[in-house]
């Protein structure tokens, strides 16, 4: 069964703590992206990689750091830098040359 | 700056209506335009997409209509129903595949009504 995985569902953050959203791809698929979602806000690109072992910042990238050593996955670190973390992360893979991203179920960041 | 507008924030439709939500964009290197369609607590999931060589696009009860010169595109969703109770978001990608990324609307609440 392919696709795109997110994990947890649900995460809670203390203050000043780093926090790690998983996600994971077995589409084949050699770009991955992350958005962050709030209430009326739409969706905003944090971090994008193209390839294995490179990434480009986003619109939204203070506060959040990635790796991207497989091609399968893509980890997103909300650090204590992110002041406002609590929103919904959605993760989304592409195939190069074509232009639909496909995206994950999401992860809910709470603060405690 | 907002480079994808759209509008309505919210909208309710009764059942077997027409539902119409716009768009219009600032940036004119985009060339891809698609649409999804997000429920509560899940991931957005492509709905339809359109390149601005055409005018329209339909694919089912959904339909885009595109209009380069006013750099305005909007979905049309027919004989509407409770089902496509959903938020729909536009968005916009410029040439080489959107590989930077998708430039998104803030969304249109949608509530069809029985």
């Amino acid at each position: 069964d392919g696709g795109i995985t997110q994990s947890p569902k649900y995460l809670f953050r203390k203050e000043g703590q780093n926090v790690t959203l998983s996600c994971e791809q077995n589409l084949n698929h050699d770009a991955m992206y992350w958005y962050r979602q709030d209430p009326g806000q739409g969706l905003r690109l944090i971090y994008y990689s193209q390839i294995v072992n490179d990434f480009q910042k986003g619109d939204i990238a203070e506060g959040y750091s990635v790796s991207r050593e497989k091609k399968e996955s893509f980890p997103l670190t909300v650090t204590s830098a992110q002041k406002n973390p609590t929103a919904f992360y959605l993760c989304a893979s592409r195939r190069q040359g074509m232009e639909t991203q496909y995206f994950g179920p999401g992860t809910r960041l709470l603060v405690l | 700056q907002q480079q994808v507008k759209q509008s309505p924030q919210s909208l309710i439709v009764q059942k077997g209506g027409i539902s119409i939500i716009n768009c219009a964009y600032e940036n004119t290197a985009f060339d891809y335009f698609p649409w999804y369609q997000q429920f509560p607590g899940k991931g957005p999931a492509l709905l339809i997409a359109i390149r601005p060589d055409v005018s329209e696009k339909k694919e089912g009860r959904f339909t885009i209509s595109f209009n380069k010169s006013a750099k305005q595109f909007s979905l049309h969703i027919m004989d509407s129903q409770p089902g496509d109770s959903a938020t729909y978001f536009c968005a916009a990608s410029s040439p080489g595949g959107g590989a930077d990324g998708l430039t998104f609307g803030k969304g249109t609440h949608l509530i069809i009504q029985p």
